[in-house]
């Protein structure tokens, strides 16, 4: 049983540069959070996808957009990259839509913004 | 405010002995509460929750947890750490998986 995978593992950006985060969900698995993680901190809650639809969103411009297909896989596009846009950005998997699902995290991704 | 504190970003312990990770909350309802973990490589880990009833929790990993209303704690706790409990801990507090807040984690060093 596959575990929530996200691509790429690291990655080094530039300033004003857009960049695209991926997320595969836990097989059964219907919902997709995203949270990043600056260095020496808890997770920032960025939003969730359900049936393809952001249902819930945290404290984050709108330079942070998403997407989730019909198969539950799920992207993160931030553009306009700042240097505070540098941090760990973990995708969870629950199941059932915004509620009290178990969130199930993948390793995440590391973007340096330089 | 909201809010979830960890008080120790760091705690040394030697394999074998008693841990105890402090987690304080302010919340303005009795929330869920979730202890995580988080080794290098690896997702952050589920390792116990609380949602009401028995205070004491039981979870993964020989961990347990304990709920005291009165003092808005969930202190996380081992009776003997191994050195594969080298990691961070996270305490979240929420009613909803999209509304955890989270503390800042306490790293856990393991002396051989």
């Amino acid at each position: 049983d596959a575990g929530v995978t996200q691509s790429p593992t690291h990655l080094i950006k530039t300033r004003g540069q857009q960049v695209t985060l991926r997320c595969s969900p836990k097989s059964g698995h219907d919902t997709v959070s995203w949270y990043q993680q600056a260095l020496g901190q808890g997770p920032q809650f960025i939003f969730q996808y359900y049936e393809e639809e952001e249902r819930q969103r945290g404290n984050f411009p709108d330079r942070f957009s998403g997407h989730q297909f019909p198969n539950y896989s799920s992207e993160l596009n931030v553009n306009a990259l700042l240097l505070g846009d540098s941090a760990l950005y973990l995708c969870a998997s629950s199941l059932g839509g915004p509620g009290t699902g178990e969130l199930f995290f993948g390793e995440g991704s590391r973007l340096t913004v330089l | 405010a909201q809010s979830v504190t960890q008080p120790d970003i760091h705690i040394t312990v030697s394999e074998g002995a008693s841990l105890e990770l402090r987690c304080n909350y302010s919340y303005g309802a009795t929330p869920y509460l979730f202890w995580y973990v988080q080794s290098p490589g690896q997702g952050l880990q589920l390792l116990l929750k609380y949602f009401s009833g028995d205070t004491l929790v039981q979870g993964i990993k020989g961990f347990e947890a304990e709920f005291k209303r009165s003092q808005s704690s969930f202190n996380l706790r081992k009776p003997s750490v191994h050195w594969s409990d080298a990691a961070e801990y996270f305490c979240a507090v929420g009613r909803h998986n999209y509304q955890l807040i989270w503390g800042a984690g306490t790293k856990l060093i393991i002396k051989p």
